[in-house]
C-alpha cells in the first residue's frame, strides 16, 4: 500500500536554532502535502497545504517566516521550524494525496515529535 | 465552532466487547467522510472512506455507517482488541472547490481496551 515517510520521527534542539522535518512519499506522487500539527489529546491542526512546485498556503495564524515549508518534487516536502523555541515543541504530521479529487486516500506519515529545550 | 464533532471523547471496554463510536458533522457541501485509527505518537491510519452515496462500509472488524441526511456516522468495533487502544479521528471533506483540501477533523475519541 501507499507508504508515507517523515523523519525524523523525534528530534531535541535547543532555542534558537533551525529543525527541518521531511516528509515522502514513497510509491506514489503526491501532487499535494498537508502539514500538521498536533498538541497532546487534541486533534490534528492545519498548518499549511502545499503544492508541488508552488509556494505552500498557511491557515490563519501560522507564520509562514517560521514554518517554512518546500514541497520541490512530486515525492518530497519538507517544514523547517525556524529559530525553534519551546513554544514550538509539538508533534508535527505531514499527510499527502495522489490526486486532484475529493475522494482520493490521505496518507499520513508517522509523525515527527519536536523537543525545543 | 468545530464542524466536526465526536463523541464520546473516551471510553473504556473490556476485551471481546462491542462498541460504538459517534460523529455528527455540519460541513457542506459535504464530499467524503473517513474515519482514522492513530496510534499514541503515531500517524493516523486509514480505516474507511464513505462518500455521500454509501451508507456503511466494512474493514475487518470496523465497520463505518453514514446518514447524510441527519450528518451522522458511526465506528462500530466488534470483539474488541487490545491492540484496538487507540484514538479514532473522524475526517470530513467538503465538497466545495474552494475548500478542496480543506479537510475538518473531529477531536477524536480515545478508545482503552482492558484484559
Amino acid at each position: 500500500g501507499a507508504v508515507v515517510s517523515q523523519h525524523p520521527s523525534w528530534v531535541i534542539c535547543k532555542s534558537g536554532t533551525s529543525v527541518k522535518i521531511e516528509c515522502r512519499s514513497l510509491d506514489f506522487q503526491a501532487t499535494t502535502m498537508f502539514w500538521y500539527r498536533q498538541f497532546p489529546k487534541q486533534s490534528l491542526m492545519l498548518m499549511a497545504t502545499s503544492n508541488e512546485g508552488s509556494k505552500a498556503t498557511y491557515e490563519q495564524g501560522v507564520e509562514k517566516d517560521k514554518f517554512l515549508i518546500n514541497h520541490a518534487s512530486l515525492t518530497l516536502s519538507t517544514l523547517t521550524v525556524t529559530s525553534a523555541h519551546p513554544e514550538d515543541s509539538s508533534f508535527y504530521i505531514c499527510s499527502a494525496r495522489s490526486a486532484s479529487s475529493y475522494n482520493s486516500p490521505l496518507h499520513f506519515g508517522n509523525g515527527t515529535r519536536l523537543t525545543v529545550t | 465552532k468545530n464542524q466536526v464533532e465526536q463523541s464520546p471523547q473516551s471510553l473504556i471496554i473490556l476485551e471481546g466487547k462491542n462498541c460504538t463510536l459517534q460523529c455528527n458533522y455540519t460541513v457542506s457541501p459535504f464530499s467524503n467522510l473517513r474515519w482514522y485509527k492513530q496510534d499514541t505518537g503515531r500517524g493516523p491510519v486509514s480505516l474507511t472512506i464513505m462518500t455521500f452515496s454509501e451508507n456503511t462500509k466494512s474493514n475487518g472488524r470496523y465497520t463505518a455507517t453514514l446518514d447524510a441526511d441527519t450528518k451522522q456516522s458511526s465506528l462500530h468495533i466488534t470483539a474488541s482488541q487490545l491492540s484496538d487502544s487507540a484514538s479514532y479521528i473522524c475526517v470530513v471533506s467538503p465538497g466545495s472547490t474552494d475548500s478542496w483540501g480543506k479537510f475538518q477533523f473531529g477531536a477524536g475519541t480515545q478508545v482503552v481496551v482492558t484484559p
